[in-house]
């Protein structure tokens, strides 16, 4: 049973546009989630996170909501770069446990 | 599943001395160990990136001559708070990465750091 998922494999953006990524869990015990990037062949890169008692976080181009009542997060960047192109993981932190999505890879066409 | 561990999980401390916190990946070698900071309330702050056998990185802000951080195997990274304050109160975070490829970042339990 996941209790982190993320549906969408892949996403395609125009460069300037939003980026949504998504992500739903299941059990909310959950105390706070994390969004990360990665390039292939390169180490993880922490982009934001929100605690459970939030609903939203902004950092720059990168805002992640929470929905606590759906169990619902996205991450949302505007404007999309080129550079954004990557897989984005969203992982749920809760009882000394840490549970991943499988990923959503980005693609920001310039 | 992989398991990083923290040690100390709760330290209480004098203002003034130096407190160590030690992360460790129990069952799997880590490339690289970030470690965060979280604020009662507030989400987590990536404090800095250490990849073993070389300098850390610190995020922007961050004292790198107050928090110290040695990744000095690929199975152990600590993190010294020099000469801690009651502002350096806070939760602190360590997480690992096995190096593969599939993006799995590990994270530890967390320290709470309490300075009087």
């Amino acid at each position: 049973d996941q209790q982190v998922k993320q549906n969408s494999p892949s996403l395609s953006v125009q460069e300037g546009r939003i980026s949504i990524l998504n992500c739903d869990y299941t059990n909310s015990m959950f105390d706070y989630f994390l969004w990360y990037k990665k390039y292939p062949a390169e180490g993880p890169t922490f982009l934001i996170s929100i605690s459970s008692i939030k609903d939203k976080n902004e950092d720059g181009r990168f805002t992640v909501f929470l929905n606590k009542s759906a169990k619902h997060l996205s991450l949302h960047i505007v404007p999309s770069q080129p550079g954004d192109s990557a897989v984005y993981f969203c992982a749920a932190l809760g009882g000394f446990k840490t549970i991943f999505g499988a990923g959503t890879r980005l693609f920001v066409k310039a | 599943g992989a398991v990083v561990s923290q040690h100390p999980s709760w330290v209480i401390c004098k203002s003034g001395t130096s407190v160590k916190i030690e992360c460790r990946s129990l069952d799997f070698q880590a490339t690289t160990m970030f470690w965060y900071r979280q604020f009662p309330k507030q989400s987590l702050m990536l404090m800095a990136t250490s990849n073993e056998g070389s300098k850390a990185t610190y995020e922007q802000g961050v004292e790198k001559d107050k928090f110290l951080i040695n990744h000095a195997s690929l199975t152990l990274s600590t993190l010294t708070v020099t000469s801690a304050h009651p502002e350096d109160s806070s939760f602190y975070i360590c997480s690992a990465w096995t190096g593969q490829d599939t993006g799995e970042l590990f994270f530890g339990e967390g320290s709470r750091l309490t300075v009087l």
